[in-house]
């Protein structure tokens, strides 16, 4: 059972726009601005795709973007690219002592 | 380019101990959190534990009793060894780098682990 919740699954077709949630606690998501998702295919290792709630590291599409309201963390891909299916984890920041919670990771199909 | 690469045997067999390192190369070992993940065959991601570069650890509390993860600054490398493995320790297993906001910017390609006898 993981600490954050995710949908198990999300779709959506090339060039709509797409979200994918976060839901964790006040413990994590909510008490803290550092949340972040990955992007996994298959086989592959993990890519940092957002960081800090909203910022994107070098080299990821500005397609995708994060942002948070309250224990709820968001992940939006706008124009859907076939590429983009692939799984999505999200992970927060939960304090010195825990350090770190993950969700269980959501899969994009792109119709 | 900061890369990570995992090393270490394949094949492991049940009630031993599971030992992988991870060698750093292109960047300083410093001030960063260094982890190990694990993703069971057609199961999620789930943080094992990390180290810091002056030795501090942090262990998810589904591992403890049974994970020690070190490091060898002057190798510019860490490791993980898990003990008493059992057939559901069988994985792929990641090293990743990790910052303060427990953010992950570098990550190992990944290495299959199975247990069997």
């Amino acid at each position: 059972q993981s600490a954050l919740t995710q949908p198990r699954s999300v779709s959506g077709s090339p060039g709509q726009s797409v979200t994918l949630s976060c839901t964790g606690t006040s413990s994590d998501v909510g008490g803290y601005k550092y949340v972040s998702w990955y992007q996994q295919h298959p086989g592959k290792a993990p890519k940092l795709m957002i960081y800090d709630v909203s910022e994107r590291p070098s080299g990821v599409p500005d397609r995708f973007s994060g942002s948070k309201s309250g224990n709820t963390a968001s992940l939006t891909i706008s124009g859907l690219q076939a590429e983009d299916e692939a799984d999505y984890y999200c992970f927060s920041y939960a304090g010195s002592y825990t350090y770190v919670v993950f969700g269980g990771g959501t899969k994009l199909t792109v119709l | 380019q900061v890369q990570l690469q995992e090393s270490g045997p394949g094949l492991v067999k049940p009630s031993e101990t599971l030992s992988l390192t991870c060698t750093v190369s292109g960047g300083s070992i410093s001030n960063f959190y260094w982890s190990w993940f694990w993703q069971p065959p057609g199961k999620g991601l789930e943080w094992i534990g990390y180290v810091y570069y002056n030795g501090n650890t942090n262990y998810n509390p589904s591992f403890k009793g049974r994970v020690t993860i070190s490091v060898d600054t002057s190798s510019n490398q860490f490791s993980l060894n898990l003990s008493s493995v059992t057939t559901a320790d069988t994985a792929v297993y990641y090293c990743a780098r990790g910052k303060y906001s427990g953010s992950f910017d570098y990550w190992g390609q990944g290495t299959l682990v199975t247990v069997s006898s």
